[in-house]
């Protein structure tokens, strides 16, 4: 079984700050999924990430692929009280739909 | 972007009844639905995959006997609920996978079930 462990867990920060999501596996994933959810709603696709050392930007969100694929990143520059939200990773197996899901970072921006 | 809607978004049902979710691909042809449980504050945890025209793979710990999937079309895959009890009360998550986009997942809406 593949397991993904996300860190951290909460996170608490004031609009304006920087902070970095990250998604941890023993495993390699063929591709890495980025999630964002707000309470009582679905997730939300960020991002898919499939080549190992790929880099892809959302407007202040960056997102990075560990050169083995088995882990990736989420920067969010100048965080805004928008941001706030359950960020999750989720991992991708080859041949495969299933995916592996880390725990998720609860995100709280303070204005 | 590929659209999932789950109906109903949540509903209320008395113990000891069945209450049915609807997921549905509503922009292209999903033969894979996967339906998910989560509890507060916490991830998603997978329940079980639908393979369109038949049986679906339950993850262990979860009883096929209770949650009953059904996936009739491409488009359409059914979450109910037997004999609910209060303790599976819950936010209930489909999501399809998208052929036309390699590994992409996409959500549905999310519905909650509260069992009284």
């Amino acid at each position: 079984t593949q397991l993904l462990e996300q860190s951290p867990q909460f996170l608490s920060i004031q609009e304006g700050e920087n902070l970095t999501v990250y998604c941890n596996s023993s495993s390699v994933f063929s591709s890495l999924q980025w999630y964002r959810q707000e309470p009582g709603e679905g997730p939300v696709l960020l991002v898919t990430v499939v080549t190992g050392g790929e880099v892809k930007k959302l407007k202040r969100l960056t997102f990075q692929f560990g050169d083995a694929r088995k882990d990736s990143s989420l920067h969010i520059t100048a965080a805004q009280p928008g941001d706030t939200g359950l960020y999750l990773c989720a991992g991708g197996e080859a041949g495969s739909y299933q995916l592996t899901f880390g725990k998720g970072t609860k995100l709280s921006v303070i204005p | 972007g590929a659209v999932v809607s789950q109906h109903p978004s949540w509903v209320i049902c008395k113990s000891g009844t069945s209450v049915k979710i609807e997921c549905r691909s509503l922009d292209f042809q999903a033969t894979t639905m996967f339906w998910y449980r989560q509890f507060p504050k916490q991830s998603l945890m997978l329940m079980a995959t639908s393979n369109e025209g038949s049986k679906a793979t339950y993850e262990q710990g979860v009883e096929k006997d209770k949650f009953l999937i059904n996936h009739a079309s491409l488009t359409l895959s059914t979450l109910t609920v037997t004999s609910a009890h209060p303790e599976d009360s819950s936010f209930y998550i489909c999501s399809a996978s998208h052929t036309d986009s390699g590994n992409t997942i996409y959500f549905g809406e999310g519905s909650w079930l509260t069992v009284v």
